[in-house]
């Protein structure tokens, strides 16, 4: 039973670009939340998805960041016009509806953005 | 805005020995969570505590939280090399329990 899976596992982009990560949640999860960890600081809290929507997204910048979990395919995470201070890893958990968190959610390897 | 600061930062120490960190807040948390991370990887999930008081076992490993719930620790004995990584608490306020409050993380090294 393969695992949550994010790809690519690093990503290099210049400042300007558009970055996007994906994040295919373990088999039977139909919930998405995405994490980010800059340098020198903890995981926070950026978006929480179900299958087409979006349940509470108070952790995103309000600009350039969106994200979507399309009813086929993988949970997007997408950077539009990437800036240094974007740099850092970014983690996908995915739990099951229903599921405590507490026990149930399962974080992926992450993404390491890099922005030159 | 609820903080959880883990003490301390770094930590080194020989196989064999003992250790404890801390995790502190000055807010209450519903339940608390330690994961530990590898250079690379994702954090993996070691233990929740829901009751303030409740002390859980993980074969070496014990986790305290406490009475108030608002602070936590976990007490290795006799640390192994495979204990290496980064622990990190992470606490869920009440009602948005997927919304995880995150330390900033204790780096233990164990050395051979």
């Amino acid at each position: 039973n393969a695992g949550v899976m994010q790809n690519p596992r690093h990503l290099v982009r210049r400042r300007g670009q558009e970055a996007r990560l994906r994040c295919s949640p373990m088999k039977g999860h139909s919930h998405v939340y995405w994490y980010r960890q800059l340098p020198e600081e903890g995981l926070k809290f950026m978006v929480y998805l179900q299958k087409e929507n979006i349940i509470d997204e108070s952790g995103m910048p309000k600009e350039r960041f969106s994200a979507e979990f399309p009813k086929e395919g993988p949970s997007i995470l997408r950077i539009q016009q990437v800036v240094r201070g974007d740099s850092a890893a970014y983690f996908c958990a995915s739990s099951k509806p229903g599921a405590s968190w507490n026990t149930e959610a399962f974080f992926g390897q992450g993404t390491r953005l890099t922005v030159v | 805005t609820q903080l959880l600061e883990q003490s301390p930062q770094f930590l080194s120490i020989q196989e064999g020995e003992n250790l404890t960190v801390y995790c502190n807040s000055s807010s209450v948390f519903s339940s608390l969570q330690w994961y530990r991370q590898e250079p690379g990887e994702g954090p993996v999930l070691l233990v929740t505590v829901v009751t303030g008081g409740e002390v859980k076992k993980l074969k070496r490993l014990t986790f305290q939280f406490g009475d108030a719930r608002k602070d936590s620790s976990l007490h290795i004995t006799a640390a192994q090399t495979g204990d290496t990584g980064l622990y990190l608490c992470a606490g869920a306020p009440g009602g948005s329990n997927y919304k995880l409050t995150f330390g900033k993380g204790t780096l233990l090294t164990v050395n051979p």
